[in-house]
């Protein structure tokens, strides 16, 4: 059936570090894929999506590309900050006609000086 | 973007019984849709709030334990039923227009004592 694989936390990085969090899912089709970033103590917020491949999501410095091959959506930033540190979760729409989304398991992330 | 306000932020309830979460989004939305983030874990899609009939439940929940109503487009309710300590989660609703991205309101933490 359809599913999503994230890479597990917590992840750890210094300022200014490079970051990747994968992402991978099983689907038939090709659904949109969206990453989510939920801050300490504040709601969900989208942070990029991609809805046909190749296409590349990015916002804040972060980018993510549109994998049918691999069916793969990794996050990535060439230079993370303090701010950033948060749990991000990779949300593909497998259902509901590409309007319902699967979780993944969540990747928390702490950037520190 | 979608503006979603969902109320009460949180509550402590005793257990044995029922809170009535609410959810109010603006009139772009079409679809909404209940999810439990249980702590320190991803989310979980309740179930999908249907305008003017019965919400669809995903598996493992019902509607015995989690009623849902959504008698217009822009509102729902998600009622907690009879509750436990294992009930203590945070409680989402979601909303998206067609075939795009969803937004989330602010949540309802929600602790059972």
């Amino acid at each position: 059936g359809n599913s999503v694989t994230q890479m597990e936390g917590p992840v750890t990085l210094s300022e200014e570090a490079f970051l990747t969090i994968n992402c991978t899912y099983t689907a038939t089709g090709y659904p949109s894929l969206f990453w989510y970033v939920q801050y300490p103590g504040e709601g969900l917020q989208l942070l990029l999506k991609a809805t046909k491949a190749d296409d590349k999501g990015s916002n804040k410095g972060f980018e993510a590309t549109y994998r049918k091959e691999t069916t793969s959506f990794h996050l990535e930033k060439g230079s993370v900050q303090v701010s950033d540190s948060a749990v991000y979760f990779c949300a593909p729409a497998l259902g509901g006609g590409g309007n319902k989304l699967t979780f993944g398991t969540g990747t928390q992330l702490k950037v520190e000086l | 973007s979608a503006v979603i306000s969902q109320k009460p932020s949180r509550d402590i309830c005793q257990r044995g019984t029922s809170l009535t979460i609410q959810c109010q989004v603006d009139s772009q939305v079409t679809m909404m849709f209940w999810y439990r983030q249980q702590p320190g874990q991803s989310l979980t899609l309740i179930a999908t709030a249907n305008q003017g009939s019965e919400a669809t439940y995903e598996s493992g929940f019902v509607i015995d334990k989690f009623p849902i109503s959504r008698p217009n487009l822009t509102f729902s309710t998600l009622t907690v039923s009879n509750m436990s300590p294992e009930d203590s989660s945070i409680y989402l609703c979601s909303g998206n227009r067609a075939n795009t991205e969803a937004f989330f309101g602010q949540g309802t933490r929600l602790t059972v004592v």
